[in-house]
């Protein structure tokens, strides 16, 4: 059974500063999803990583996917408050293209 | 253009009665699912459909029946609420065949009381 681990589940941090999320996963895939959820609001795909070593940034946030090693960071820099938001890593399960299995979650709150 | 659209957003429900969470899409996908969201549980997979006609069972399928019709819709049926399954219910479909990521729909809340 496929496991995916977040951590920090919850992070506080203040503007300007840089943290990673770590997303680490049981077994074998090159397919791994990241996502940002405002409160209240649904998912919104931020990042797709389809091959080991793949990185992709997109503004303040950059993600990387390491296979070998079952993991996948999320690097934030110099954090802003709109950064605020839960971030979900997903997994493909069994490389099947669409089974997804999330991670629980991290909870950022920038602050001033 | 629509994406995914469910209905309700909200319902209340008392133990013991059933209602239809509906989900349609408008992007001729092949792959539709349900999760739920729990605090603290991230989302778990219910059911999902890759095709009309084919469904199966995800990671949390008690308490919940689907049909798959149709291309574009994608129900999931309580049959008998239980206050367990008070929760955020997300649909989310894709093509099947492609790597690409999941689309959500806004999300419905149930509590069952």
């Amino acid at each position: 059974e496929l496991k995916v681990e977040q951590n920090p589940l919850f992070l506080s941090m203040q503007e300007g500063k840089n943290y990673t999320i770590y997303c680490n996963y049981s077994t074998t895939s090159d397919r791994l999803y990241w996502y940002r959820q405002d409160p209240g609001k649904s998912l919104e795909s931020l990042f797709v990583l389809l091959s080991n070593g793949a990185v992709k940034q997109e503004g303040r946030l950059m993600a990387s996917l390491d296979t070998k090693a079952r993991l996948s960071t999320l690097h934030i820099t110099a954090a802003v408050h709109d950064l605020s938001a839960t971030y979900f890593c997903a997994v493909d399960s069994g490389g099947s293209n669409y089974k997804l299995t999330f991670g629980k979650g991290t909870l950022l709150t920038v602050n001033p | 253009n629509a994406g995914v659209t469910q209905t309700p957003k909200f319902q209340v429900l008392k133990t013991g009665q059933s209602m239809t969470l509906q989900c349609a899409q408008d992007m001729n996908h092949e792959y539709m699912s349900w999760y739920r969201q729990d605090p603290g549980m991230g989302l778990r997979l219910i059911h999902y459909s890759v095709g009309a006609g084919i469904t199966d069972q995800g990671e949390v399928p008690n308490g919940y029946n689907v049909s798959r019709s149709t291309t574009e819709d994608f129900p999931l049926r309580l049959l008998s609420a239980a206050p367990s399954q008070t929760s955020v219910y997300f649909c989310a479909s894709k093509n099947s065949g492609s790597t690409g990521e999941l689309f959500f729909g806004e999300g419905s809340r149930l509590t069952v009381l």
